[in-house]
């Protein structure tokens, strides 16, 4: 199994570009989710899904949109990047009742010039 | 205000010696505390997990220490390596077990093991 895997690792955008993160899990799990980690802070929630065609704002969805069309994928979009959404992204995902088996992936680092 | 508060912020420690991370909560209810462990450039990888009802919880040489009571954990490394380096990250997990999607996270401590 590859787990969670994100693309691309890195990846620089100009203000006001639009970009797509992708995150694919191959583990069947319901719960996917997508956090960003910026230096002296915690991991902040963007956006989740609980399954296939549901998703739900987390702490911080402004200027984020995502889709969840299969239980295999979660994308995450970038309308109009912003220097502000400079930071390393993490997508996880977890079983039914999330709790165990918590998974994340590698990262995805953006930066917005 | 963050929810979980973790310290030191970062800390050095010679190679084989031991040290204690703490983390203090005010999460409320929880379903369940982990320790995560993040090598530079890495996701998080998960190292414990304890249920409100647990007070400890070991993997290897790292042992986890839960006071629901106080809401405080720990996390003590035993005889450190150098593959020790990494983040360690707190993470409560929200809301009641079978419906805690959401996770907390600290900001984590650094820490840096040298020879």
């Amino acid at each position: 199994n590859a787990g969670v895997t994100q693309t691309p690792k890195f990846q620089v955008l100009k203000t006001g570009q639009s970009m797509t993160l992708q995150c694919a899990q191959d583990m069947n799990h319901e719960y996917m989710s997508w956090y960003r980690q910026d230096p002296g802070m915690g991991l902040r929630l963007i956006h989740y899904s609980v399954g296939a065609g549901i998703t739900d704002q987390g702490e911080v969805p402004n200027g984020y949109n995502v889709s969840r069309s299969t239980t295999e994928d979660f994308p995450l979009r970038l309308l109009s990047a912003a220097p502000s959404q400079t930071s390393v992204y993490f997508c996880a995902s977890s079983p039914p009742g999330g709790g165990y088996g918590y998974t994340f992936g590698s990262g995805t680092r953006l930066t917005v010039v | 205000k963050n929810q979980v508060e973790q310290s030191p912020q970062s800390l050095i420690i010679l190679e084989g010696k031991n040290c204690t991370l703490q983390c203090n909560y005010t999460v409320s209810p929880f379903s369940n505390l982990r320790w995560y462990k993040q090598d530079t450039g890495r996701g998080p990888v998960s190292l414990t997990i304890m249920t409100f009802s647990e007070n400890t919880k070991s993997n290897g040489r790292y042992t986890a220490t839960l006071d629901a009571d106080t809401k405080q954990s720990s996390l003590h490394i035993t005889a450190s390596q150098l593959s020790d380096s990494a983040s360690y990250i707190c993470v409560v997990s929200l809301g009641r077990p079978g419906n805690d999607y959401k996770l907390s996270f600290g900001a984590g401590t650094t820490v840096t093991v040298r020879a």
